[in-house]
């Protein structure tokens, strides 16, 4: 299984401001996703972001609000732009690989943002 | 559209006791199922998956069977501890082609008493 970690593992930004999380992969990917999770909540996911296309953004995320960088297979970044206190949440980086044939899907710790 | 359904929480147990959390699917084709758990503070954890109909998949003393024909795949664990106390999600993905999404449930929280 990959090893992802993120950074920073927390934050507290002002609203108005912007954020710009890492995840880097201990292994080649080419699948790569990042989510949100609100508190006591399930998993959203903001966007797809494959190397060598534009990430594919979900329903009611967009690429102005959430930029995402993939500029090789094993890292890439979220920003998430111009916060207000809805944005609090734990951000997520996922990466997705075949294992003897079978999909699996593997998660980073989490960045924990919170916005005043 | 694909969706997954799992019983609402919280779950409360004691040590040792039966554990069933309920994880029903709809999907049009013959999805990969998925249990992850996510401990307090952490990030998700694959804890075990199953690909085709009556696979079983097995890991750190839970289980669940991949149920074609009631679209389910339940978690089970028959002897719980305190360390098991965590949110519970289940997930499928529709193996189509470059769709490498997982759909989610809503996640089921375990609380386990000593």
């Amino acid at each position: 299984s990959a090893v992802i970690s993120q950074k920073p593992s927390r934050d507290i930004c002002q609203r108005g401001t912007s954020l710009t999380i890492q995840c880097q992969v201990d292994s080649q990917v080419t699948m790569m996703f990042w989510y949100r999770q609100q508190p006591g909540q399930s998993l959203t996911l903001i966007a797809t972001a494959n190397q060598g296309s534009e990430a594919t953004y979900e329903s009611g995320f967009v690429i102005d609000k959430f930029p995402i960088s993939r500029p090789n297979l094993t890292f890439s970044t979220l920003t998430v732009s111009n916060m207000s206190p809805e944005d609090s949440s734990i951000y997520l980086c996922s990466v997705g690989s075949v294992t003897s044939g079978s999909y699996e899907q593997y998660f980073g710790p989490g960045t924990r943002l919170t916005v005043t | 559209g694909d969706s997954v359904t799992q019983m609402e929480g919280p779950v409360t147990l004691s040590e040792e006791a039966f554990l069933t959390i309920n994880c029903t699917y709809t999907a049009t084709g013959y999805p990969s199922l998925f249990w992850y758990v996510q401990y307090p503070g952490e990030g998700l954890q694959l804890l075990l998956k199953a690909t085709k109909a009556d696979d079983k998949g097995s890991n750190k003393g839970f289980e669940a069977t991949y149920r074609k024909e009631t679209t389910s795949f339940h978690l089970e664990k028959g002897s719980v501890q305190v360390s098991d106390s965590a949110v519970y999600f289940c997930a499928l993905n529709m193996n189509a082609g470059n769709n490498r999404k997982l759909i989610w449930g809503l996640g089921t929280s375990l609380a386990v008493n000593p």
